[in-house]
């Protein structure tokens, strides 16, 4: 397809489980964004690559979260050891560069740690 | 990071316009506002975004203050497709472009 591919759309994990999510930018799309939406909140950013390099990561709130992108394309995010506050949908999101580029959003993620 | 402030909800009726505020008075230069909605169980869809001068196209129309510290986003004829949480953002491309939400703004659109 021709929109950003986010996989699995559903997850269930028991806690201290490890998960790994997918995200599929658009092809070419230079910048790949992850964010973390909790219920009934706006998107929190997590981290942002540039190409391969992981540029931004101030957000992500512990080290337990690890995201990669190695070949510039597909990025996963990694979660070690998920705690019940991991709940959430995490959102991916990819844009080319230039000034007037638009972000587009995957559909997301729903992660729920049981 | 340079924050936005917008109501939390508002309503509407079917068929007239809507005029959704945002406030960004700590905004710098290189920043460009950017409007997303996001529909219930959807990720965030882009809607308009501009710098300076007033901005249209087939969704939305932009209309920015002078000093650039607040912003409105027009929908002329509210449909119920449009119910959804509106997005006021900032974007400095200088710094990756990473976009940054606030709560935003629930629409509501009755028949």
């Amino acid at each position: 397809g021709a929109g950003v591919s986010q996989s699995p759309r559903y997850k269930v994990a028991k806690r201290g489980q490890d998960v790994a999510l997918r995200c599929d930018p658009i092809s070419g799309h230079v910048s790949l964004f992850w964010y973390q939406q909790a219920l009934g909140q706006g998107p929190e950013f997590l981290t942002y690559f540039q190409n391969e390099a992981q540029l931004d990561k101030s957000g992500l709130p512990s080290d337990r979260f690890f995201a990669e992108r190695p070949e510039g394309s597909v990025s996963t995010l990694k979660i070690q050891r998920t705690q019940q506050e991991d709940s959430a949908v995490y959102l991916c999101a990819s844009s080319s560069t230039g000034r007037r580029a638009e972000a587009f959003f995957g559909q997301g993620t729903r992660l729920t740690v049981v | 990071d340079a924050k936005t402030t917008q109501p939390n909800s508002m309503e509407s009726n079917e068929e007239e316009p809507v005029h959704l505020p945002c406030n960004h008075s700590t905004i710098s230069g290189t920043d460009y506002i950017h409007w997303y909605r996001q529909l219930p169980s959807q990720g965030p869809e882009y809607v308009i975004h501009g710098l300076t001068s007033n901005v249209n196209n087939r969704m939305a129309s932009l209309a920015i203050a002078e000093d650039r510290k607040s912003s409105t986003l027009i929908l002329h004829r509210a449909t119920l497709r449009d119910a959804a949480v509106y997005y006021c953002i900032l974007r400095d491309l200088n710094q990756g472009g990473k976009l940054i939400f606030g709560q935003g703004t629930e629409l509501s659109v009755k028949p």
